[in-house]
């Protein structure tokens, strides 16, 4: 079966620096993703690691180690606007693409 | 101009009912998928077609039956509505199976 778990909630500070956890275990491995979603919104797509190592894009980075089933959202200079859920979903294989998503992990930023 | 469109926005009506969820995109993908989001936030597939074909059909109840009359199009239909299935429901589209996933604004169900 497929299996992502992530942190519930966070809280950090504005203007700090905040690292969302992903551990995944899949039956077959085609890219990890993660989005954001606002509370009453759609998710939108944030970063995509297909191969180990570290995805930079401006505030936010993203990390995978496909050996160790594992992958962080990097977040930094925190603004009150980041306060949203972060969702880590992964394509697994076997033909479908089927992009499965963890739970989300809803992140506060307080002043 | 707006990618992945859903209407209604919004959708009360009584248990017993059928009603049907309608999904555009003017991207030009192949692949267009339906998700449901339940009140704990858990992002879930339901179907996914590539062009016009049925590619994802998971564990639902045969109470929802989707159609893609081409491959811009995927409607969401679902007969006898139970209070279960007040969710958010998220259409979405690809260009290509393995790549981003781009979704709609979401159809908030209710049924009462």
């Amino acid at each position: 079966g497929q299996n992502i778990d992530q942190p519930t909630e966070m809280t950090a500070t504005e203007g700090a620096i905040v690292q969302i956890n992903c551990t995944y275990q899949t039956s077959g491995f085609n890219g990890l993703f993660w989005y954001q979603q606002h509370a009453g919104e759609a998710p939108t797509f944030l970063s995509y690691n297909v191969l180990d190592g570290l995805e930079e894009k401006g505030r936010f980075s993203s990390f995978l180690s496909r050996s160790k089933g594992y992958s962080y959202l990097l977040l930094k200079e925190l603004q009150m606007k980041d306060s949203a859920s972060y969702l880590c979903a992964v394509y697994s294989g076997a033909g479908s693409y089927q992009l499965t998503f963890g739970k989300g992990t809803k992140l506060s930023v307080i002043p | 101009d707006t990618a992945v469109s859903q209407t209604p926005k919004y959708l009360v009506t009584q248990m017993g009912n059928d009603k049907s969820i309608k999904c555009e995109q003017n991207l030009g993908h192949d692949t267009m998928y339906w998700y449901k989001q339940d009140s704990k936030k858990f992002l879930k597939i339901m179907f996914s077609y590539n062009n016009k074909e049925l590619i994802i059909n998971e564990t639902v109840p045969n109470r929802f039956s989707p159609k893609s009359p081409d491959k811009a199009h995927l409607n969401l239909h679902i007969n006898s509505l139970e209070l279960g299935d007040s969710a958010v429901y998220f259409c979405a589209s690809t260009r290509a199976r393995g790549e981003t996933q781009y979704f709609g604004p979401g159809t908030r169900l209710l049924v009462l």
